[in-house]
């Protein structure tokens, strides 16, 4: 089955303890991006990738890190988690030169 | 910012009803897409209208697009219980999807 997977669905961390949300595409695609949803902000993103080793930063990259090492896995670093960095946090991929994008179940993150 | 603005917020109706959002956006588009998100889940594409047509139509859903006004419109025809969702409108800006505030949608049996 075609999909998107992120790991964790639910975390509750504290603020500083690093963590890293992984994301992974069984559909060979290219592109892929990162989002986090709020209330009141709707969904904006952080960062995409282009294609292995190409990433570059979206809306909202601050506190956050990226690495795109191989083609089916994007995964979302946070160094250093604050609480405004609670949030649900998805994933998505696209085929390139194809504009509907594919999203994971999402993450949703507490930091404490 | 958000590109896109849904309208209502939240709409409640009867089950078998027809259910109708509204979006409308800034910009100039090369297309627009329409995602339905259950409840704290991702997202799912419904439907992509292109700047080059006015309606599209995919089972139950109708979508509009009126360039000139900067707005479409997604229409949901005999609803049903699973439908209850928010749904997103999205536009293409460069590398990322812009989307909406969303509609919340709840169908009541």
């Amino acid at each position: 089955e075609a999909q998107v997977t992120q790991n964790p669905r639910y975390l509750i961390t504290v603020t500083g303890k690093k963590l890293t949300v992984t994301c992974s595409q069984n559909m060979n695609h290219e592109y892929m991006s990162w989002y986090r949803q709020d209330p009141g902000l709707g969904l904006r993103q952080i960062y995409y990738s282009m294609n292995v080793e190409v990433t570059d930063k979206g809306d909202v990259p601050e506190g956050y890190k990226v690495s795109r090492k191989e083609k089916r896995n994007f995964p979302l670093i946070l160094e250093s988690p604050s609480p405004n960095q609670t949030s649900l946090y998805f994933c998505a991929s696209r085929e390139t030169g194809r504009e509907t994008q594919y999203f994971g179940p999402g993450t949703r993150l507490l930091v404490l | 910012s958000q590109q896109g603005e849904e309208d209502p917020q939240a709409l409640s109706i009867q089950e078998g009803e027809n259910a109708t959002m509204n979006c409308s956006y800034k910009t100039s588009i090369n297309n627009l897409q329409w995602y339905r998100q259950n409840s704290g889940r991702g997202l799912v594409h419904l439907i992509l209208i292109r700047s080059n047509e006015r309606e599209k139509h995919s089972g139950r859903l109708r979508v509009t697009l009126d360039t000139s006004k900067k707005s479409s419109s997604l229409l949901i025809t005999a609803s049903r219980a699973a439908d209850t969702a928010s749904y997103f409108c999205a536009t293409d800006r460069g590398q990322k999807l812009v989307f909406g505030q969303g509609t919340r949608l709840t169908i009541n049996p």
